[in-house]
């Protein structure tokens, strides 16, 4: 079967770095997408890593880790607009969404 | 170069009736995803498709749910007899035709009501 898993919450401070994690399970991997959506709005893409490794794209961060089946988001210099809901995907011959992670972000 | 459209935004169908919901892919994308949310859920993936071929439908019910995606036209995705559980947001998600390419572009849905 296929599975990712992810926090349901998290809660962080406005200014603050946050990081969510992502682990996954699946037949077949090309690899690791992240998603954000507001509410009421459609997903949007954030990142992706094919490879091991870091990548860096402004004030978002992607991770992942072959070998472990595991990647996360960090999301760094909070702003009150990042609160959203943030999916991992998995792409192997279709994409498969995590259930998402809701970021409460405080003042 | 015009994102994914998906219409209508909103639909409101009486239980027993036929949702007929339509997603044209960006330009150039010839692979189609639809997903079904739920209110504070994740995005469940029901199926995937090409022009005039269905990838994969493993997320689909067996019953009442049908998609197509025709070599002219947007791809529709049709469920007859609607029941009060089928209501939920509809994603359409397009992309080009190969796996090495990692984003998929999602329309703004539709919000399927069922009364």
């Amino acid at each position: 079967g296929q599975s990712l898993e992810q926090p349901s919450e998290v809660t962080a401070v406005e200014g603050a770095i946050v990081q969510i994690n992502c682990t996954y399970q699946t037949s077949g991997f090309y690899g690791l997408s992240w998603y954000q959506q507001h509410d009421g709005g459609a997903p949007t893409f954030l990142s992706y890593n094919g490879l091991d490794g870091l990548e860096e794209t402004g004030r978002f961060s992607s991770f992942l880790s072959r070998s472990d089946s595991y990647g996360y988001l960090l999301l760094q210099e909070l702003q009150m607009k990042d609160s959203a809901s943030y999916f991992c995907a998995v792409r192997d011959d279709k994409i498969i969404f995590g259930k998402g992670t809701r970021l409460h972000i405080l003042p | 170069n015009a994102g994914v459209m998906q219409n209508p935004r909103h639909l409101v169908r009486r239980r027993g009736q036929e949702a007929r919901l339509r997603c044209s892919p960006m330009k150039g994308h010839s692979h189609v995803y639809w997903y079904r949310q739920l209110p504070e859920e994740g995005l469940k993936f029901m199926v995937y498709l090409q022009k005039e071929n269905i990838i994969d439908e493993s997320g689909m019910p067996k019953e009442r749910f049908s998609a197509e995606f025709p070599k002219e036209g947007p791809s529709i995705l049709r469920i007859q007899q609607v029941v009060r559980g089928d209501s939920a947001a509809y994603f359409c998600a397009s992309s080009p035709p190969t796996v090495l390419h990692t984003e998929a572009f999602f329309g703004q849905g539709t919000r399927l009501t069922v009364v």
